[in-house]
């Protein structure tokens, strides 16, 4: 599976959009981009996921560049709860066969 | 619908001593896993069941872990004799090919102190 690059952390205001980037240079055509957050004492939790096309559900946007290399995950309004790591993550395939392999992931601080 | 159940959620213990992690998926979750998450670092795969089939233990120190998922349904961790090196937070997670996004689910984890 392609090897991911995030930004160890980033600040956000609350309210505003937190854009979340992921470098993916080496993905291969049948890899999917994933990300997961965790909130502080929970597991990983599902967000997103995404092929080449862009995507949208109710709690984020993932915006995937033409040449696939990269990626953004879009919080629209960020509130204090989405406070957490966030993984972005390649994996083959968009079931469960093939293994996730979590990075260190972006930690989000959103302030008030 | 409940969640992945993990206890105890929280276990300190002398090294050398065993000690276990039991792990309830989701109903109808046919695939389950075991992460090893440590301090500042992402989750890191143990073993994937495919129902009672461990179908991915590469990641699993088979000198002193073990797992089991006897009927396909709940399953165990277990570590002995444990290391000082072993603390870390073990995450149960489940899945099913025929829930929506196919996604993994996880569990509130087990927090190890191993002293």
């Amino acid at each position: 599976d392609a090897k991911t690059t995030q930004p160890t952390s980033m600040d956000c205001a609350e309210g505003r959009a937190a854009n979340l980037p992921c470098n993916h240079s080496t993905i291969s055509g049948n890899e999917y981009v994933y990300w997961y957050r965790q909130i502080h004492s929970q597991g990983p939790q599902y967000i997103i996921h995404g092929l080449k096309n862009n995507e949208t559900n109710e709690m984020a946007s993932l915006i995937i560049t033409e040449d696939r290399k990269s990626s953004t995950l879009i919080l629209p309004h960020a509130t204090l709860r989405d406070t957490a790591v966030y993984y972005c993550i390649v994996k083959q395939g968009s079931g469960n066969t093939g293994k996730l392999i979590f990075g260190q992931g972006t930690t989000l601080q959103v302030k008030p | 619908e409940a969640g992945v159940v993990q206890s105890p959620r929280y276990k300190i213990i002398e090294k050398k001593q065993p000690v276990a992690f039991w792990c309830n998926p989701i109903s109808g979750h046919n695939t389950l896993y075991w992460y090893r998450q440590n301090l500042g670092q992402g989750p890191e795969l143990l073993i994937r069941y495919e129902n009672e089939e461990a179908v991915d233990d590469s990641q699993l120190p088979k000198d002193r872990f073990s797992a089991e998922r006897l009927k396909g349904v709940d399953s165990t961790l277990k570590i002995q004799p444990a290391e000082l090196g072993d603390s870390a937070v073990y995450l149960c997670a489940s899945s099913s090919p025929g829930t929506p996004r196919e996604t993994q689910y996880f569990g509130p984890g087990t927090r190890l102190l191993v002293l």
